[in-house]
C-alpha cells in the first residue's frame, strides 16, 4: 500500500487567483495521478504525472489551467490557475502500487 | 466510451440486514475493477481489485464478485460503521491512459442501529 498526504487540506480562494496543491507519498512510485471530484459527481481523472516527463492530460483538461510538476518519485504538485467558482471541487492525488490505486485525503477548494 | 453505473444510488439498511450493491460496466478490455469506500470529507479508501470473471475477494463483512458485465459488493450483517459511500471504478486494458480509473457515481449506504 501507500500513505499519501496532501497540502493544503482545504482552502478558500478568490476568483482569478491560483492555488498549488502538494502531494507527498511515503514510497517511490512511478505513476501519480490527479483527480477531481465535483459536488455530487464521480471522480474524474485530470492528468497522469510520470517523473521526468510531461504530464498527460485527459480530454477537457489543459496544461495552462492545471500545470503539474513531478520533480521526483515521491512528490507532485497540481496548480489550479485563474480560478473561477466552477473550479470549486475536491482535488485528489493518487498513486498505483502493484496494480492497486491509493488516494490521498483530498484538498477541498472553494472559489468565491 | 467506458461507462460505469452503480445501483442503487442510496441504500438504507438496518444493522444485521445483509444486501448487495451493484456496479455494471461497459469496457472494451477490462484490466481491473476496483471498489473503494469513501467517508465524508475523506479520500477513497481502497477495498478490492478484481481482474477476471468469477473472481471473488473478501474483507471482514464485505465480499466482492465479478462477472463479464458487472460486479457486486455483498455486505453481510452490516454495522453502523459500514455507513459510507461505496465507489466502483474500472480500468481499461489498453489505450493511451492505461492506468486511468473511470468511476461510477457511488452508492450511499446508511446502516441504522
Amino acid at each position: 500500500s501507500a500513505v499519501i498526504s496532501q497540502k493544503p487540506s482545504r482552502d478558500i480562494c478568490q476568483r482569478g487567483t491560483s492555488l498549488t496543491i502538494q502531494c507527498q507519498v511515503d514510497s517511490q512510485v512511478t505513476m501519480m495521478f490527479w483527480y477531481r471530484q465535483q459536488p455530487g459527481q464521480s471522480l474524474t481523472l485530470i492528468a497522469t504525472a510520470n517523473q521526468g516527463s510531461e504530464a498527460t492530460y485527459e480530454s477537457g483538461f489543459v496544461i495552462d489551467k492545471f500545470p503539474i510538476s513531478r520533480p521526483n518519485l515521491t512528490f507532485s504538485t497540481l496548480t489550479v490557475s485563474n480560478m473561477s467558482p466552477e473550479d470549486s471541487s475536491i482535488y485528489l492525488c493518487s498513486v498505483e502500487v502493484s496494480y492497486e490505486q491509493y488516494f490521498g485525503p483530498g484538498t477541498r477548494l472553494t472559489v468565491t | 466510451e467506458d461507462q460505469v453505473t452503480q445501483s442503487p444510488e442510496a441504500l438504507r439498511l438496518q444493522e444485521g440486514e445483509s444486501s448487495s450493491l451493484n456496479c455494471s460496466y461497459t469496457v472494451s478490455g477490462l484490466r481491473g475493477l476496483f471498489w473503494y469506500r469513501q467517508d465524508p470529507g475523506k479520500g477513497p479508501e481502497f477495498l478490492f481489485t478484481l481482474y477476471s470473471a468469477g473472481e471473488e475477494k473478501e474483507k471482514e463483512r464485505l465480499k466482492a464478485t465479478l462477472t463479464k458485465k458487472e460486479s457486486f459488493l455483498h455486505i453481510t450483517a452490516p454495522k453502523p460503521e459500514d455507513s459510507a459511500t461505496y465507489l466502483c471504478a474500472v480500468q481499461e486494458r489498453s489505450g493511451g491512459s492505461n492506468y486511468k480509473l473511470t468511476f461510477g457515481k457511488g452508492t450511499l449506504l446508511t446502516v441504522n442501529p
